[in-house]
């Protein structure tokens, strides 16, 4: 696709579920990012993804949190147990290099009730 | 670790007038970039800054990178409705990846 696409949009769950959220970087993007953004607030790191190195997870909030990428194609953020303070919308970002200009996808908006 | 700010954190002008948001960081920087998220929108880029000292515009915009690399500038000119959103500094202190500021956000009043 032209861009970065996060899917689903919109994510509804119950306390205590777990959930999967799910970004397609822009082709040929070595480096992905994941942030969360609470409502009227910056954005949050939560992990960063680049070429086959090591992620860096310094940004996770807990072990809750984990995050994959499949060579520098789909990535998948997992939040297990959801809480109601994981409620965010969580923005996932791909570039073409290390430091470079960020393309942003919508983002999934993440209620949990 | 590394500290982004920026200030003010809501700023309301008429539309016409002028506007600046500042950043500072707490380590010096490497570069810096500047996104604007419209309401409800995602973010998006505005541009990078490398250079000690750099000036650079986008038509009413002009962005600064100070001379010590610690802090940046974004002054709009003349403001108009369509600059309406927030505005975030993310900085890099030679490390893997930015650091985004808590934003600025701005209204502009018709």
């Amino acid at each position: 696709g032209a861009g970065v696409s996060q899917s689903p949009s919109n994510k509804v769950t119950e306390k205590g579920k777990d959930v999967e959220l799910r970004c397609d970087p822009i082709s040929g993007h070595t480096a992905l990012y994941w942030y969360r953004q609470r409502l009227g607030q910056g954005l949050e790191f939560l992990i960063y993804f680049q070429g086959n190195s090591a992620p860096d997870k310094s940004g996770l909030p807990s072990d809750r949190f984990s995050a994959e990428r499949t060579g520098e194609s789909v990535s998948t953020l997992t939040i297990q147990r959801t809480q109601q303070e994981d409620s965010a919308v969580y923005l996932c970002a791909s570039s073409p290099g290390r430091l470079t200009e960020a393309f942003f996808g919508q983002g999934t908006r993440l209620t949990v009730v | 670790g590394q500290q982004v700010m920026q200030i003010p954190q809501y700023q309301h002008v008429q539309e016409g007038e002028d506007f600046t948001t500042y950043c500072n960081s707490s380590t010096t920087l490497s570069n810096i970039q500047w996104y604007k998220q419209r309401p409800g929108g995602h973010p998006v880029f505005l541009i990078q800054l490398v250079k000690s000292g750099e000036v650079k515009k986008q038509k009413r915009l002009t962005f600064q990178f100070g001379e010590a690399k610690k802090n940046s500038s974004l002054h709009i000119t003349a403001t108009q409705t369509t600059d309406v959103g927030t505005y975030f500094c993310a900085g890099d202190n030679y490390g893997q990846n930015f650091v985004f500021g808590p934003g600025t956000r701005l209204s502009v009043l018709p």
